[in-house]
């Protein structure tokens, strides 16, 4: 299985931060990497697929890079919406795999 | 607008098996461009794979290691739904169980998210 290892585990931000996740896959996975939000108690939200493609709907402040094994998630200017959790997964190879989450707290 | 709809028992004993049925609306189960899947999470959030079957001519379903011996995944074209059975429940599989979509790129399968997501159901093995 390809493992997927985010980092931080947590942040805290301000309002208007701009904040980086970054996620490594235990093999070259290609692009092949989407980056979900999860807000308590609701399902996660699909925001970057294939590394880099925003999802519609999802506001352009939010982007994708990397290649490879790694990846990062960046959010230019963070909002008051945007406390959540992030994880990423891998679209390689069956079993999909995710990160073990982000959390994005207030500071 | 493509939506899942999860219903199914919460509270199961022990070595009962667990149904889940997740019914889609906007899309067709049969598509050849999306697979449907059962994710389910736990209590620290970690997001963990069950499996999914999507068709391709004809049907075919894949599993995680870690369930493959007491899981089935069933899709049922006639209601448009497809349905989780995880039989010999144990404490262990007490948490959140979701359906998902997988749409898939017509350029290249592995090119998949999944773009909607049921509402998720709180499932409890308890005596």
């Amino acid at each position: 299985d390809i493992q997927m290892t985010q980092s931080p585990s947590s942040l805290s931000a301000s309002v208007g931060d701009r904040v980086t996740i970054t996620c490594r896959a235990s093999q070259s996975i290609s692009s092949y990497l989407n980056w979900y939000q999860q807000k308590p108690g609701k399902a996660p939200k699909l925001l970057i697929y294939a590394a880099s493609s925003l999802q519609s709907g999802v506001p352009s402040r939010f982007s994708g890079s990397g290649s490879g094994t790694d990846f990062a998630l960046t959010v230019t200017s963070l909002q008051p919406e945007d406390f959540a959790t992030y994880y990423c997964q891998q679209s390689y190879s069956t079993p999909w795999t995710f990160g073990q989450g982000t959390k994005v707290e207030i500071k | 607008q493509v939506q899942l709809q999860q219903s199914g028992p919460g509270l199961l004993k022990p070595s009962q098996t667990l149904s889940l049925t997740c019914a889609i609306s906007g899309d067709s189960v049969s598509s050849k461009s999306a697979a449907w899947n059962w994710i389910r999470q736990s209590p620290s959030g970690g997001l963990e794979w069950l499996g999914r079957t999507y068709y391709r001519s004809k049907w075919y379903s894949d599993y995680a290691v870690s369930v493959q011996s007491r899981i089935t995944i069933n899709p049922d074209t006639s209601k448009n739904q497809f349905s989780l059975y995880l039989n010999s429940v144990t404490p262990e599989d007490t948490t959140v169980y979701y359906c998902a979509r997988e749409l898939v790129s017509t350029t290249s399968m592995q090119e998949c998210a999944f773009d909607v997501w049921g509402q998720g159901t709180m499932v409890t093995v308890s005596s």
